[in-house]
């Protein structure tokens, strides 16, 4: 069975500083990556999707994330966040051409201005 | 932005009562699922439905629970007796197709207390 390892319950960051959340998940067979944002009293976004082809994906307000097939990771990055990312973020995964995604536990991120 | 539509927002129940959360996916989209977030833990997925069927379901999903399209644009999870463990954020999502290619749209959830 899948499953989705996100490693910082809780960062907290203050603006302007460099993001990287990480992500690891564990299924032997080809899968469709995600990140999905959820901010406070709003539902879940994606936020950017690998389904083929580069492993560096780009997403929506500057966000992106690479996929390391080698080290079944794909970390989220934002060169420098703002105050308005503080947001819940999870990771989830797919098996390919799958329809049931799989969640990580999620990490809290809070940027201080 | 087309949105999915969940009601109520929040709904608490005695145990042992049937509850129906209610969700309006987005039109054109053919697959609906529900999952669901205890607090605290992680979002689990319960159940897809394709067809006027469900496609899949988890472990979690027992006799229990039941879905339904009933009319063409609303999509139904029904607890038939609720238990405390029940408790949680309900979240129903819909999609064009494949979630690996199109990805879900998710509606903002039914907080669900049972006392």
């Amino acid at each position: 069975a899948q499953s989705v390892s996100q490693h910082n319950h809780h960062v907290i960051l203050s603006e302007a500083a460099s993001l990287e959340l990480g992500c690891n998940y564990s299924y032997g067979g080809t899968v469709n990556l995600f990140w999905y944002v959820q901010y406070p009293g709003q539902h879940l976004q994606l936020l950017l999707k690998y389904f083929s082809g580069d492993p560096l994906v780009k997403g929506i307000k500057g966000f992106e994330a690479e996929f390391i097939k080698s080290k079944f990771s794909f970390n989220l990055r934002k060169p420098s966040v703002q105050w308005s990312d503080t947001a819940e973020y999870f990771c989830a995964v797919t098996r390919e051409y799958g329809n049931k995604l799989v969640f990580g536990a999620g990490t809290i991120l809070r940027v201080k201005s | 932005e087309p949105e999915v539509t969940q009601t109520p927002s929040h709904q608490v129940t005695q145990m042992g009562q049937e509850v129906i959360l209610r969700c309006v996916p987005i039109s054109n989209h053919l697959y609906f699922y529900w999952y669901r977030q205890i607090l605290g833990q992680k979002v689990e997925f319960l159940v897809s439905f394709y067809n006027n069927e469900i496609s899949e379901k988890s472990e979690i999903f027992d006799d229990q629970f039941s879905v339904e399209r009933p009319d063409g644009s609303n999509f139904t999870l029904k607890i038939r007796s609720t238990k405390l463990e029940d408790s949680a954020m309900y979240f129903c999502a819909s999609s064009l197709g494949r979630v690996a290619l199109y990805g879900y749209t998710f509606g903002s959830g039914t907080r669900l207390t049972v006392v």
